[in-house]
C-alpha cells in the first residue's frame, strides 16, 4: 500500500463550482499534514498547512480525519486560476515528506 | 526573493557522464530534501539531511549520491547518468522540528540525458 494515495481525477468543473477530493495515509503516527498545488513543469508551491482537524484560507477548506486517516481539500468557487494539479504531502516525524501522485484540477470557463 | 534555488533550472548531459545539480538556500533551514520527479508522478524523495546527518532512501540507486559542505548548499551527483534518470530533481528545505513544518521548493531543474 502506498504511503499516501489520491484520486487522480481529472477533476473537469465550470467556473463558480465546488471541487472537493481527498487523500488517505498509511501510518498513523503521521504528524502533520499538507496541500501543495504544482503547475506543469514547475514545482509544488504550499497551499495550506493542516495541523489539528482542519483549517480554511478564503475559498479552500483542508479537513483532517484522524480516525479514518484522510484528508480533505474543498475548494469554493472555483476560478480558472485553480487549475492545477494537488499534491497531498504527509510529514511524518523524521521528517521525510511523503507525497501523493496528485490531483488534477481542471476549471473550465 | 528566492529562498530555495536551484541551478542549472536545465541540464542536458550525455548517457553516462556525471552530472551535478546544485541547491542553495538562505532560510537557514536545518533540512535539505532532494526529489525526483518524472511526469505526472509524485515526488520521489532520494535523500534527505538534518544538518550534516545524511539519510539515503532505501531504494535510491548507488548511481546518485550527495554533499552538503555547510547548511546553505547541497549537491546531487549522478555518477552516470542513464536514459531513466531524466527527470525534474527538486530541492526543498524545512525547519526540521517536531515535523510540524512545511518544506520549501526550488524552482527544479529539468534533466534531460542524451
Amino acid at each position: 500500500r502506498k504511503e499516501v494515495e489520491q484520486d487522480p481525477g481529472p477533476f473537469n468543473v465550470p467556473e463558480g463550482a465546488t471541487v472537493a477530493f481527498n487523500c488517505t495515509y498509511s501510518n498513523s503516527a503521521s504528524q502533520s499534514f499538507f496541500w501543495y498545488r504544482q503547475d506543469c513543469r514547475k514545482e509544488p508551491k504550499l497551499l495550506m498547512s493542516v495541523y489539528s482537524s482542519g483549517n480554511e484560507d478564503g475559498r479552500f477548506t483542508a479537513q483532517l480525519n484522524r480516525a479514518s486517516q484522510y484528508i480533505s481539500l474543498l475548494i469554493r468557487d472555483s476560478k480558472l486560476s485553480d487549475s492545477a494539479t494537488y499534491l497531498c504531502v504527509v510529514n511524518k516525524a523524521d521528517y521525510k515528506l511523503s507525497f501523493g501522485a496528485g490531483t488534477t484540477v481542471t476549471v473550465r470557463a | 526573493d528566492a529562498m530555495v534555488i536551484q541551478n542549472p533550472r536545465y541540464q542536458v548531459t550525455q548517457f553516462g557522464k556525471p552530472v551535478t545539480l546544485s541547491c542553495s538556500q538562505t532560510l537557514n533551514h536545518n533540512v535539505m530534501y532532494w526529489y525526483q520527479q518524472k511526469s505526472s508522478q509524485a515526488p520521489k524523495l532520494l535523500f534527505h539531511y538534518y544538518d550534516k546527518d545524511f539519510n539515503n532512501e532505501a531504494d535510491t540507486p548507488d548511481n546518485f549520491q550527495s554533499r552538503r559542505p555547510n547548511t546553505s548548499f547541497c549537491f546531487l551527483d549522478i555518477r552516470s547518468p542513464g536514459l531513466g534518470d531524466a527527470a525534474m530533481y527538486l530541492c526543498a528545505t524545512s525547519i526540521g522540528s517536531g515535523g510540524k513544518t512545511e518544506a520549501f521548493f526550488g524552482q527544479g531543474t529539468r534533466l534531460t540525458v542524451v
